[in-house]
């Protein structure tokens, strides 16, 4: 099994640009998450789905919109990019809340400039 | 602030010593996850412990948690210089659908 499979891995953007983010899991996990990691911020939570077709907000979702459609893909959108939001960005997912592990991607090292 | 948080921050030790790290958390819990990162890559699960329990094992790792305390500790026996990585704890909140992590312990294993 592939797991969880972040795409793309590197990304340059420049401010005011917008994109997306993928991820895909092949685990049937119902929950999904996207993290970013900053230095010294450790991780923090962007959004998050409990299900197909759900989202949910976490502690820091401003400027960024999600989409739940499948259940083995959780998208990450930037409408319009800032340089505060060059970050690393780890999507997980896990069978069932928070009482199981988290199966994270390898990440996506995002830059605005 | 952060519901986990780890000390140290960075520990420095010679291979085959044991390395423990501690962690804090603030509201009650039905978990507690360590987790490990290499540089440049994801986060990889290590254990769960719930908060009904004391103690567990993994290999060379053993996790404790006092609950009353509000603490855990990860303890990696006879270290390896493949063990160099981040250590994150990450607690379930009673009630939440979602981990909360701390900002992690830098690890180096000098050989």
């Amino acid at each position: 099994n592939a797991g969880v499979t972040q795409t793309p891995k590197f990304r340059v953007l420049k401010t005011g640009q917008s994109m997306t983010l993928l991820c895909a899991q092949d685990m049937n996990h119902e929950y999904m998450y996207w993290y970013r990691q900053d230095p010294g911020m450790g991780l923090r939570l962007i959004h998050y789905s409990v299900g197909e077709g759900t989202t949910a907000k976490g502690e820091v979702p401003d400027g960024y919109n999600v989409s739940r459609l499948k259940k083995q893909n959780f998208l990450l959108g930037l409408e319009s990019a800032a340089p505060s939001q060059t970050s690393v960005y780890f999507c997980a997912s896990s069978l069932d809340r928070a009482d199981y592990g988290y199966t994270f991607g390898s990440g996506t090292r995002l830059t605005v400039v | 602030s952060q519901q986990g948080e780890e000390d140290p921050q960075a520990l420095s030790i010679q291979e085959g010593e044991n390395a423990t790290m501690n962690c804090s958390y603030k509201t009650s819990i039905n978990n507690l996850q360590w987790y490990r990162q290499n540089s440049g890559r994801g986060l990889v699960h290590l254990i769960l412990i719930r908060s009904n329990e004391r103690e567990k094992h993994s290999g060379r790792l053993r996790v404790t948690l006092d609950t009353s305390k509000k603490s855990s500790s990860l303890l990696i026996t006879a270290s390896r210089a493949a063990d160099t990585a981040s250590y994150f704890c990450a607690t379930g909140i009673q009630g939440a659908q979602k981990l909360v992590f701390g900002q992690g312990t830098r690890l180096t294993i000098n050989p």
